[in-house]
């Protein structure tokens, strides 16, 4: 059984600072990872996929990197806003006879204060 | 261009009740997956229906059974509902060829009773 990992649980900063969360997820099977962001009330948005290890994806403050060696990616918000506050899922796609099945972590829920 | 839309947003229920859920897709796309968020939990996947036929199914019992229509949209039935069901349920849709590419509505919340 596939188990993506997230951690923290939850997050609470203050405007400004910068934060990172961590998905990981076992390292032999893998075909591309998700990083999406979910507001409350709103549908998840998907903020980037990756597929190669070493891949590298940036958007505006937010960036996220991808180990497949060692089964981890890491989210980095550069100077958080308050508009970040949301629920940052990350999903691997294992693909091959999985077709379609996203495995999704637990999230990692970030407040930010003003 | 309509993103994914699912109805109804709330929904209450009682235990052995069944319930129908609906989706449609994004426009353009062909494949809808269906997936369950308890509470505290990341969703999981529940199926996934491709040219009107279930292609892929998660661990999820036979009371849960799904359709897809001509125009690519969805159901999700879910038949002698329990408690453990209470849950924001989720459809995303993908092109075929495409799956890891999936975009979601926003959900529906069932709770049961």
């Amino acid at each position: 059984i596939l188990n993506v990992e997230q951690s923290p649980q939850s997050l609470h900063v203050q405007e400004g600072d910068s934060t990172n969360f961590t998905c990981s997820f076992p390292s032999s099977n893998f075909y591309a990872l998700h990083w999406y962001r979910w507001e409350t009330a709103k549908s998840p948005e998907a903020l980037f996929v990756m597929t190669l290890n070493g891949d590298e994806k940036k958007k505006g403050r937010i960036s996220a990197t991808l180990n497949t060696k060692e089964g981890y990616s890491y989210l980095y918000i550069k100077g958080s806003q308050p508009e970040d506050s949301a629920t940052y899922l990350c999903a691997l796609y294992p693909g091959s006879s999985n077709t379609g099945k996203l495995i999704f972590g637990q999230g990692t829920t970030l407040q930010v204060k003003p | 261009d309509a993103g994914v839309t699912q109805s109804p947003t709330h929904l209450i229920k009682t235990r052995g009740q069944q319930v129908t859920l609906r989706c449609s897709p994004k426009s353009g796309h062909d494949t809808v997956s269906w997936y369950q968020q308890a509470l505290g939990q990341g969703p999981q996947f529940i199926f996934q229906y491709y040219e009107e036929e279930e292609r892929q199914r998660g661990n999820f019992p036979d009371r849960f059974s799904g359709h897809q229509f001509p125009n690519y949209s969805s159901e999700l039935n879910v038949n002698a509902l329990w408690l453990g069901d209470s849950a924001l349920y989720l459809c995303a849709s993908s092109l075929a060829g495409m799956e890891e590419t999936q975009y979601f509505g926003p959900g529906t919340r069932l709770l049961v009773l």
